[in-house]
This record gives C-alpha cells, structure tokens and sequence, in this order.
C-alpha cells in the first residue's frame, strides 16, 4: 500500500528544537517530492515547502522560509521539517504529502495524491 | 505571496449542483495550469480531487469537475449528496516556484 507514515504528536516549549519525520512506503521514495503543509487549528491549509529527495533541492514558502528547514535521508525514504526555536504560534497539524503522479501516462503533477496522517505540535509555556 | 481567495461558505440540497470559486493572478491560477483541489471531512486528512485544472485521479467520481478561465480556477460539484459537506481547497503553483492555497470553502448540504 501506498502511504505516507508520520511520527507522533508532541508537545514543546517556546525555544525548544524539534524535528518531525513523514516515511514513505510501497513507492519509490527518491522519485517524488515531498511537500509539507500546515493547518492551524480551525484554520486553512498552508503551503509550507518541499524537497527532492534525489538532490535535497527545496523551495519554501516566503511565509515560512528561514523559520523551519525540510531535509530528507532517502536511506531509509524519510522526509523532516525541522525547527531550531519553536514559538507558540507554531501550534498546529503538520502534513507531508506527496507530489501526485498519474501511472497511465507517467506523468508527475503538482497536486498532492498521497498524504500522512498528521502530527500535531503543541508549543506551550 | 497571497493565499487564493475563496467564498468562506456555499451551500446546495441534495441533487444540486454548486460550484466554488479560487481566485489568484497571473503569476499562479491565470499563468499556468496547474490548480488543483482538495476536500477535507473535519478531522481527517485532505483528499485531492481534481490536478492540472481539469482532471481527476483515480477513484474520484466524475461529480466533481474544474475549469479555469483567466484567474479564476471553479470547482463544480453536480448531484449533491450528504457526504459531500466539508471543506473545499483550492491550490495553484506559483511562478516563484511554490504552491499556494486558498483560504478554504466550507459547503453545507441543506
């Protein structure tokens, strides 16, 4: 089965570090990009970035660019994102997902086909 | 960049036929053909229903249709049934290279 398999919830303090993995399984990991989106609670999706997991080549969002780093270890076909200094108001659910591929024609397009399941960050004194 | 704009809200009975609206510029809806939609059922996870404007991958029921026309990409959706109240996202590449979402349309099945 095709899926996308994200790491727990968690719950840090202002300042902290954290890094949050998203695994693939049942494609070939390195021949999809792997975007990661952000949904506030009772809020919109947000487009945060993402990666090529064959060079690591990424695009962020200007909203999100500098505040958050999207990496990859096609080794084991994990993606992260990655913070240095959580703030509060980064208290949401955190989605990987996959750039879409239609197999009938062998076509990659932007949409999102396959997505995780979530991760819920709390950042709270 | 800005998020796309979408009506907060529609709402359509049963066997109708609604459609939402994804308003952007020609550096993303109007410059390439690249929208794409999603249908999120609160609590769960987005689900993509139409790619590249016009097309739906496998397994999405050919109810829900997209076009573009200018900077406005539409999401129609004919035979409204109950399952189908949730939230609406429309989403574009962008000429910087990223995607950007729209604000989201909540439809309520009357």
């Amino acid at each position: 089965e095709v899926q996308l398999v994200q790491s727990g919830a968690e719950v840090k303090k202002p300042g902290e570090s954290l890094r949050i993995s998203c695994k693939g399984a049942g494609f070939p990991f390195t021949t999809y990009w792997i975007n990661w989106v952000r949904q506030v609670p009772g809020r919109g999706l947000e487009w945060m970035g993402r990666i090529d997991p064959t060079d690591s080549y990424t695009n962020y969002s200007p909203s999100f660019e500098g505040h958050v780093s999207i990496s990859t270890d096609k080794s084991i076909g994990t993606a992260y994102l990655q913070w240095s200094s959580l703030k509060a108001s980064d208290t949401a659910v955190y989605y990987c997902a996959r750039q879409g591929y239609d197999s009938s024609i062998g076509y990659y397009y932007y949409g999102m086909d396959v997505w995780g399941q979530g991760t819920t960050v709390t950042v709270s004194s | 960049q800005s998020a796309l704009t979408q009506p907060a809200s529609v709402s359509g009975s049963p066997g109708q036929s609604i459609t939402i609206s994804c308003t952007g510029t020609t550096s993303d809806v109007g410059g390439y053909n690249y929208v794409s939609w999603y249908q999120q059922h609160p609590g769960k996870v987005p689900r993509l229903l139409i790619y590249d404007v016009t097309y739906r991958p496998s397994g999405v029921p050919d109810r829900f249709s997209g076009s573009k026309s200018g900077n406005t990409a539409s999401l129609t959706i004919s035979g409204l049934q109950a399952e189908d109240e949730a939230d609406y996202y429309c989403s574009s590449y962008t000429s910087s290279r990223t995607q950007v979402f729209g604000g989201g349309t909540k439809l309520t099945v009357l």
